[in-house]
């Protein structure tokens, strides 16, 4: 198994630019999730799915959107980027929502907003 | 609702001396708890789990973690502190029963190993 798989790995965009972040899994996991890790600020909830045509908001959904066409995509679209939109990015996904499922994590994308 | 304080944002320690990182968690009802760390430039994996079996966890590296319901807490040990041992580690916490089933993460300690 690949696991989660991310592209690109790095990304510069200029503000106002639209694009989106790739996620894959090929585990057959239910629930995936995008969080954004900024310093201090640990790991927040971006939007996250529990299943295939199934999204919800987390706590930080503003300026993203996301769809779930297929178990194994879960994209993160970036409408107008702006600066505020810097910061490193992890896709994950574990089984099911609930329960003691390990989550497992992408490499992860580092965007940078000029 | 549930959440996780992770006590101090870096600790810093010798290497061959024990390593303690604080975990506590508030929830309604005890909670499933792990432990992820993240070596740089990569993705979170896995240290530990907690989930119910046991309350003293074993883990990936030489580390364990306790789980105390009178104190809420999840504390990460390692008895010796290795160079490759520094990163950042994550609390996270996943609820049992009821409400969101959502994990939510700690802010991140920082762990430094000097030689």
């Amino acid at each position: 198994n690949a696991g989660v798989t991310q592209t690109p790995k790095f990304q510069v965009l200029k503000t106002g630019q639209s694009m989106t972040l790739q996620c894959a899994q090929d585990m057959n996991h239910e629930y995936m999730s995008w969080y954004r890790q900024d310093p201090g600020m640990g790991l927040r909830l971006i939007h996250y799915s529990v299943g295939a045509g199934i999204t919800d908001q987390g706590e930080v959904p503003n300026g993203y959107n996301v769809s779930r066409s297929t178990t194994e995509d879960f994209p993160l679209r970036l409408l107008s980027a702006a600066p505020s939109q810097t910061s490193v990015y992890f896709c994950a996904s574990r089984k099911r929502l609930g329960g003691t499922d390990t989550q497992y994590f992408g490499p992860g994308t580092r965007l940078t907003v000029l | 609702a549930q959440s996780v304080t992770q006590l101090g944002s870096h600790v810093s320690v010798s290497e061959g001396a024990l390593v303690l990182l604080r975990c506590n968690y508030s929830s309604s009802v005890p909670p499933y708890l792990f432990w992820y760390v993240q070596y740089p430039n990569q993705g979170l994996q896995l240290l530990l789990k907690y989930t119910s079996a046991a309350t003293l966890v074993k883990g990936i590296n030489g580390f364990e973690a306790e789980f105390k319901k009178s104190e809420t807490s999840f504390h990460l040990t390692k008895p010796s502190a290795h160079m490759s041992d520094a990163a950042e580690y994550f609390c996270a916490v996943s609820p049992l029963t009821g409400g969101s089933y959502i994990p939510t993460f700690g802010r991140g300690t920082s762990l430094i190993v000097h030689p």
